[in-house]
């Protein structure tokens, strides 16, 4: 069974960095089949998609437009983990941020979520 | 606003059955599969379909997906109290980015 569990701040000041961690169990991020994605979670803006990373016989990542730029989704082998880094955050970044496993079988779906960590950029 | 529309409430009775559509375009569902996710109050999502009308291992066969065109539709019979819960439609799209649903809203009678 796999788990993630999410760890962060929940309070960002506008202007800086947002920084996440999602430790997975049961699977492994360097796993050739997965993918480990950030999604977030807003009343404005609904369900969001912000990118991945995968391993695939080398790490690659993809990026939403929306926050191209300001995103890095870094995996961290060594404790089995990713993590998420926004920078430059407003207010309207405020939300509920989910990692989550990407599985394929026709296509791409999320099988396994966080527990949400929800983040506030105020001052 | 979401890429791909849901109606923001649907309701019935329990051991009633009721349908959610979620509609796209051909740069989303009319060329990709779709999945369907549960949103139980205070939880993240689950899965409930993916590859438009598949199932994963533990939920059961009440729960249904189908696509035609650029809309799918996820069918819940047999109704039940616990099944109140927001549900998303999710896909991806040509930009290569998942896009999703604005959700809609199950309330069991």
């Amino acid at each position: 069974q796999v788990q993630l569990q999410q760890s962060g701040p929940g309070l960002v000041k506008p202007s800086q960095t947002l920084s996440l961690t999602c430790a997975i169990s049961g699977d492994s991020v360097s796993s050739n089949s997965a993918t480990w994605d950030w999604i977030r979670q807003s009343p404005s803006r609904g369900l969001e998609w912000l990118g991945r990373t995968y391993f695939r016989s080398k790490w690659y990542n993809d990026y939403a437009l929306s926050v191209k730029g300001r995103i890095t989704i870094n995996p961290g082998t060594s404790k089995n983990q990713f993590s998420l880094q926004l920078n430059s955050v407003t207010p309207d970044d405020t939300a509920v941020y989910y990692c989550a496993r990407g599985a394929y079988n026709s296509a791409w779906y999320f099988d396994y979520w966080g527990q949400g960590t929800l983040v506030t950029v105020s001052s | 606003q979401s890429v791909l529309t849901q109606p923001p409430s649907v309701s019935a009775a329990p051991g009633q059955k009721v349908t959610i559509s979620c509609s796209g375009s051909t740069s989303n569902i009319g060329n990709n599969f779709v999945s369907w996710y549960q949103q139980l109050p205070g939880t993240a999502p689950k899965l409930l379909i993916y590859d438009n009308n598949k199932r994963p291992s533990g939920i059961p066969d009440r729960f249904s997906g189908s696509k035609s065109g650029t809309s799918a539709t996820l069918g819940i019979t047999g109704l039940q109290a616990g099944d109140e819960a927001d549900y998303y439609c999710g896909t991806w799209d040509s930009s290569l980015s998942a896009v999703f649903g604005g959700g809609t809203k199950l309330t069991v009678l």
